[in-house]
């Protein structure tokens, strides 16, 4: 996929727990975006990051997620005290401006929850 | 957020034959694009579609997005078992996508 790496591929953790997700975009890419897909949906968006900055927070729940994008190092997707129904699978994308008119994605973090 | 409809949801044929899957919304695409996505994996981009009325083709793919901008399909023609997935429409709206609920293609060897 391009040079978007996320990690763990698969997570399992049980409820209350927290769970880290990380995400190196492609080399010389500083726009990352993070997307949900849950059972028989689509990917949802969840934050839009920069360098440092989150630009856009709108999909991700106000409560328990957060998102950051250091200038070193990759981009990390933290739930804290986690439920059941934050089971599903995470995508990092990356790209090299802000349009989305060429994203790349990783192949995902599947959590699940016990 | 705009919201696509696509269907069928799920779809299995035999190799060899044809298949198109549809995207439709309620209101107007600015662009839009159709990806690939197979189980574990993330999505594949295959294409964009900016100008109503435009046809684009990979290789036994035809991408065909309305006139009025509110529909779009995808044929697969002689269909074989790679190309088995997952298909997604998303709509772009400056840096965010939003994407169909995808069609499931099963291609039978």
């Amino acid at each position: 996929n391009a040079g978007v790496m996320q990690n763990p591929r698969h997570l399992v953790r049980r409820r209350g727990q927290e769970a880290r997700l990380r995400c190196s975009p492609v080399k010389g890419h500083s726009h990352v975006y993070w997307y949900r897909q849950l059972p028989e949906e689509g990917l949802k968006f969840m934050v839009y990051l920069q360098k440092e900055n989150i630009i856009d927070e709108s999909g991700m729940p106000k409560e328990r997620f957060s998102a950051e994008f250091p200038k070193e190092g990759p981009s990390i997707l933290r739930i804290q005290q986690v439920v059941r129904g934050d089971s599903a699978a995470y995508f990092c994308a990356s790209s090299p401006d802000r349009v989305a008119i060429k994203l790349f994605f990783g192949s995902g973090t599947q959590l699940s929850v016990l | 957020t705009q919201l696509l409809k696509q269907s069928p949801q799920f779809l299995s044929i035999q190799e060899g034959e044809n298949l198109t899957v549809y995207c439709n919304s309620s209101s107007v695409f600015s662009s839009l694009q159709w990806y690939r996505q197979e189980p574990g994996e993330g999505p594949v981009l295959l294409v964009t579609v900016v100008t109503g009325g435009e046809v684009k083709k990979l290789k036994r793919l035809t991408f065909q997005f309305g006139d009025a901008r509110k529909d779009s399909s995808l044929h697969i023609t002689a269909a074989q078992p790679g190309d088995t997935g997952l298909y997604l429409c998303a709509a772009i709206n400056d840096y965010k996508l939003s994407f169909g609920a995808g069609t499931t293609v099963t291609v039978r060897a």
